[in-house]
């Protein structure tokens, strides 16, 4: 199975900030990498796909890039509506597998 | 508007079975794989596996963790998704979700407790 390694596990901002959070593979996946935001109580939203591409409806002030097997995912000027975990997950290789995620709160 | 809807949760004793069910609308169901999902509260999501689509035969995918003791199907002619678990057991209890194939979608998702 490919590990995704994300980090760090939380995060604090305030509002305007720019965060990123990173996942490392086990193995290259080949830009197979999509990111999630999750708030409580309900399901995970894609952001991200192909490492980068932005899914229809997502802020500009979201961005994504990487290779091989280091990916970074980012939000220039946080908003109090991305206060939320965030998830990876690859799916180059079976299993799919996601990343421990990253909670994010306000500083 | 793709729009997909668990149902059959709810509490189940160890080594017992459930059934959930995964309604699909909004899309051509038969051209898509579908995926299963689940979240234990606080946790990260762990893909579960998938059924094919029909230029591929319905044939299905797991994870190793739960191959064996799961089993997904589907009806193309009800635009349904099923998950059959078996055996269940205390760490099997999570949030329950059906995804589209690209895990573009997902539904609301439906809890699973499993205890005595």
């Amino acid at each position: 199975d490919i590990q995704m390694t994300q980090s760090p596990p939380s995060l604090s901002a305030s509002l305007g900030d720019k965060v990123t959070i990173t996942c490392q593979a086990s193995q290259n996946i080949n830009k197979y990498i999509a990111w999630y935001q999750q708030k409580p109580g309900k399901a995970p939203r894609q952001l991200i796909r192909y490492t980068s591409t932005l899914v229809s409806g997502t802020p500009s002030r979201f961005s994504g890039s990487g290779s091989g097997r280091d990916y970074s995912f980012s939000i220039s000027n946080v908003e109090s509506e991305d206060i939320a975990s965030y998830y990876c997950l690859q799916y180059d290789n079976l299993p799919r597998t996601f990343g421990g995620g990253t909670k994010l709160e306000l500083k | 508007e793709v729009k997909l809807l668990e149902s059959g949760g709810g509490l189940v004793q160890p080594g017992g079975s459930m059934r959930l069910s995964c309604a699909a609308s909004g899309f051509t169901f038969t051209d898509f794989y579908m995926n299963w999902i689940r979240q234990p509260a606080g946790k990260a999501p762990e893909w579960l596996g998938f059924i094919r689509n029909k230029a591929n035969g319905y044939t299905t995918e797991y994870n190793p963790s739960v191959k064996g003791r799961f089993t997904i199907s589907r009806d193309n002619t009800q635009n349904m998704l099923y998950l059959q678990m078996n055996t269940l057991r205390a760490e099997d209890t999570a949030t329950y979700y059906c995804a589209r194939f690209s895990f573009d979608y997902w539904g609301q998702g439906v809890m699973v407790t499993v205890s005595s």
